[in-house]
């Protein structure tokens, strides 16, 4: 059962220090996006890559906010230094790179707390 | 650019009896649109979506959602809800010029009652 797995799943943290989160997206997935959901927000794009390129991350605020692709099976997302603004549930979804019609398939999700 | 807009932040309803969770969206272009389901502290599934083709398109639970091209509209209905089907529903938009993203509403929180 294919799916794509996300670490950690929870992570409580002060203000100032550094988050790494990880996503292993689907075996043969060659899309992978990062999303933040909060009650006040919703769901919002933060960026996305197709094969390991980042192709948009405009969503995300550059002077604190990473994502890389180290390889085809690894996506990180990393905030330094994190603020309480940042607390939130963060998603990975991957994709088979078909284009538009694409099915994402998400993660579980890391809940960040930055105290 | 695409936008989705789901009407309803909240819809509560009485266990076996029906529901609709209100779509719209707007684009240029041709469209490919989603439904997608959250359950509580899970991320968000694919229900069902319209590529081309039959404007009705149905998922494996009895949900049914209709594309209406002249109305913009991609409504979700199910004639009979259980307890089960609460979660958070998210309508989704995409385009040929959007690259390979995809627009998602602000979501509508289900909820059945007993």
């Amino acid at each position: 059962d294919a799916r794509v797995t996300q670490t950690p799943r929870h992570k409580v943290t002060e203000m100032g220090q550094e988050v790494t989160m990880r996503c292993q997206p689907i075996l043969g997935h060659n899309t992978v996006f990062w999303y933040r959901q909060t009650m006040m927000q919703g769901l919002e794009l933060l960026a996305y890559f197709r094969n390991r390129a980042p192709l948009d991350d405009s969503g995300m605020p550059k002077d604190r906010f990473s994502a890389e692709m180290p390889d085809a099976t690894l996506a990180t997302l990393k905030i330094q230094p994190s603020e309480p603004r940042d607390s939130a549930v963060y998603f990975c979804a991957s994709g088979s790179g078909q284009g538009a019609s694409d099915e994402q398939y998400f993660g579980p999700g890391t809940r960040l707390t930055v105290t | 650019a695409q936008s989705v807009t789901q009407l309803d932040s909240q819809v509560p309803v009485f266990e076996e009896a029906p529901v609709e969770l209100r779509c719209n969206y707007s684009s240029s272009v041709s469209v490919y649109l989603f439904w997608y389901v959250q359950y509580p502290n899970q991320g968000l599934q694919l229900l069902l979506k319209y590529l081309s083709g039959s404007t009705l398109v149905e998922s494996i639970n009895g949900f049914e959602a209709e594309f209406n091209k002249s109305q913009t509209s991609f409504h979700l209905r199910k004639p009979s809800v259980h307890i089960s089907d609460t979660a958070e529903y998210f309508c989704a938009v995409s385009d040929h010029t959007g690259g390979f993203k995809t627009i998602f509403g602000a979501g509508t929180r289900l909820f059945v009652k007993a």
